[in-house]
Formats: structure tokens, C-alpha cells, sequence
């Protein structure tokens, strides 16, 4: 069964916390993403990776920043967490071909307090 | 810049009939369109990729429709039950083709 796996299901940090949160394919795909979801604005996408060391900007980028090291691993960093980054965060990955599905996380519902 | 949009926050049905969810697109003219279902608190499940020159994909309960001249894509659930309540997204490649945005989704709910 073909996984993709975040690391938390619940984060609850502070205030202008340096906050990690991790992601782990196992279907060998290029493509790996990171979307925030919020009620009413959907799901929106932050930041991707096509390749290792590679990535690209999405919609909404400021705030954070990504690691991609590893083929399988893709990492979002909150620099300095606030309040409005308190989100559902929702990692996926797909193949290089682009006519294929993602495959999504369970997602991590991270609090900002 | 490119925009997806799903006419309905919310649909509430019977069980039994026919559901039908609506995604319009603008500003683009992608070569597939894809669908998604999210149960609360997890993540989006693929459900079926419809390609431009198709004008229509069935798997099981389940069809979709892809109108490129209205830039429209019409799914339906048919003989809807209530397990099949959930959010459903649609979603097409940005215009660079690397990566998948969405729709604000669908709820449906299915009573019984």
C-alpha cells in the first residue's frame, strides 16, 4: 500500500517556535508539495519540489521555507511561528508524469499559541 | 491568473439520488481535470482523472464530465448513500504543469 506519512497528526507550539514538520514518501516520486487548508480558502500550496534540493514557491510562501535532502523526504520549516499559521498542513507526492494522482498525508493540525 | 471554482459550499441530498457537484476553471485550458474526496480531518483521496479529449469517465457509482468549450467539469454520484458524505475537490495543474491546485470543495451530505 503506497504511503505518504507526516510525522505528527497534532503540533501545538509557541509563538516564534522554529517548527519542523516532516514528510516521507514511499513510492519513489519527484514531485513532493506542501498545502496549507484552511475553512473557506481551501487548500492552498505553499511550497514544492520537483527534484532533491530543489523547490519552488506556491501561492503562499512567506513565513516558511522547505528542505528536500532526500528523494523521499520532504521537510516545512516555520521559521518564527505566529498565530496565522495555524493551519491543517498537508504533505503529497506524485509522480513525475504530470497526468497522474497525488497522494496526500494524513495531515498535521498545527496550533500557534 | 488561472482560477478553479466550485459553485457549491454545501449539498444536501436523499439517499438514493443522484448527486451532482460542479467545477468551473478559468483563464486556462488544462488537458485533465482531477477529483478528490476528504473525509473531516484527513487527507484528499484521488477518485478519477478525466483527460480533455474524454467527455466522460464512470468508475462504479461514480461519473464525471469534462466540457472544455464551457470550461466545466460536472461529477455525479448516483443512488448517493450516506457513507458517501464528504468533501470533494476538484483539481487542474497550474499552468506550468508542475503542481496541483483546487477547488474550495463541495460538502455533501447524504441523508438517509
Amino acid at each position: 500500500d503506497v504511503k505518504v506519512t507526516q510525522s505528527s497528526r497534532y503540533l501545538v507550539k509557541r509563538t516564534g517556535e522554529k517548527v519542523f514538520l516532516e514528510c516521507v514518501q514511499d513510492m519513489d516520486h519527484e514531485n513532493m508539495f506542501w498545502y496549507r487548508q484552511d475553512p473557506g480558502l481551501g487548500l492552498r500550496l505553499i511550497y514544492f519540489s520537483y527534484d532533491v534540493k530543489m523547490k519552488e514557491k506556491g501561492d503562499i510562501p512567506e513565513g516558511y521555507s522547505v528542505s528536500r535532502e532526500k528523494k523521499e523526504r520532504f521537510s516545512l520549516i516555520l521559521e518564527s511561528a505566529s498565530t496565522n499559521q495555524t493551519s491543517m498542513y498537508l504533505c503529497a507526492s506524485r509522480g513525475l508524469q504530470g497526468d497522474t494522482e497525488a497522494f496526500f498525508g494524513q495531515g498535521t493540525r498545527l496550533t500557534v499559541v | 491568473s488561472q482560477k478553479i471554482e466550485q459553485n457549491s459550499e454545501a449539498l444536501n441530498i436523499q439517499e438514493g439520488k443522484t448527486a451532482t457537484l460542479t467545477c468551473n476553471y478559468t483563464n486556462y485550458s488544462p488537458a485533465y481535470l482531477q477529483w478528490y474526496r476528504q473525509d473531516p480531518g484527513r487527507g484528499p483521496v484521488f477518485l478519477l482523472l478525466i483527460r480533455e479529449n474524454e467527455k466522460e469517465k464512470r468508475k462504479e457509482r461514480l461519473k464525471v464530465t469534462f466540457d472544455t468549450t464551457l470550461k466545466q467539469s460536472l461529477f455525479h454520484i448516483t443512488a448517493s448513500q450516506p457513507a458517501d458524505s464528504a468533501t470533494y475537490l476538484c483539481a487542474l495543474d497550474n499552468q506550468a504543469g508542475t503542481a496541483l491546485i483546487f477547488g474550495k470543495g463541495t460538502t455533501l451530505s447524504v441523508s438517509s
